[in-house]
């Protein structure tokens, strides 16, 4: 069983068309994350959520909206794609606090998104 | 704000032989953790060993260990016994409390025949 899965893995598309990345986890996590590693590999936190609620927005432009229907899913949503966009999407989860969980941190597999 | 540091870009070491991959960062938290995870070209990226700062004791998951040097904010991964399939891309993280995880800019390593 896939502890957090992405879909889809890749994604290829045209500039200015809106694309959605969608993310579930099964572990009963509290906490979900999306980071965007770029083209020279760096890792960078775009958004987290706890409890469907947003609690970190990094600057990101506001043609990405994350939502977040339910504890177990956290969507990504990109409207008018540009080329700079193009990267690797990974979805993460965690538990926040709880004693021992070291507040670690699962991946998706990446979504990876080629804008042309 | 937490800054995590990885001065070497890239790595090459023999099969068999012992490597060690450098991190610092730097933080004004007393209690966090900190994360060794492993990208090889799959992308996947999996935890390889992880220390939470209020144990001296250093962590250690079969071949892979960690030096923790809480003093000067040096978190260096060991990888005895190098095998072909350590070939990756290498990232060291932090987190402390409800913050994500801060990632240093990898490491790649190349374990060669």
């Amino acid at each position: 069983d896939t502890a957090v899965s992405q879909t889809p893995k890749y994604l290829v598309t045209q500039m200015g068309n809106d694309k959605s990345i969608k993310c579930e986890q099964n572990l009963g996590h509290d906490t979900m994350y999306w980071y965007k590693q770029d083209s020279k590999k760096f890792l960078k936190i775009m958004f987290s959520y706890n409890n469907k609620e947003l609690i970190i927005n990094e600057t990101v432009p506001n043609r990405f909206s994350p939502k977040s229907p339910d504890k177990a899913h956290l969507n990504l949503h990109i409207n008018s794609l540009e080329l700079g966009d193009s990267a690797v999407y990974f979805c993460a989860s965690s538990q926040i606090g709880e004693p021992n969980s070291y507040n670690e941190q699962f991946f998706g597999p990446g979504t990876r998104l080629t804008v042309l | 704000a937490q800054t995590v540091t990885q001065s070497q870009p890239e790595m090459s070491v023999q099969e068999a032989e012992t490597v060690t991959l450098s991190c610092t960062y730097d933080t004004s938290e007393s209690n966090y953790y900190l994360f060794w995870y492993k990208q090889p070209p799959s992308r996947q990226m999996i935890l390889v060993i992880r220390q939470e700062a209020y144990k001296q004791q250093n962590a250690t998951e079969n071949r892979f260990s960690v030096n923790f040097q809480k003093a000067a904010k040096s978190f260096s991964l060991k990888i005895s016994d190098s095998q072909l399939g350590d070939t990756a891309m290498y990232f060291c993280a932090f987190v402390s409390g409800y913050s994500t995880l801060t990632f240093g800019k990898g490491t790649m390593l190349l374990v060669s025949p």
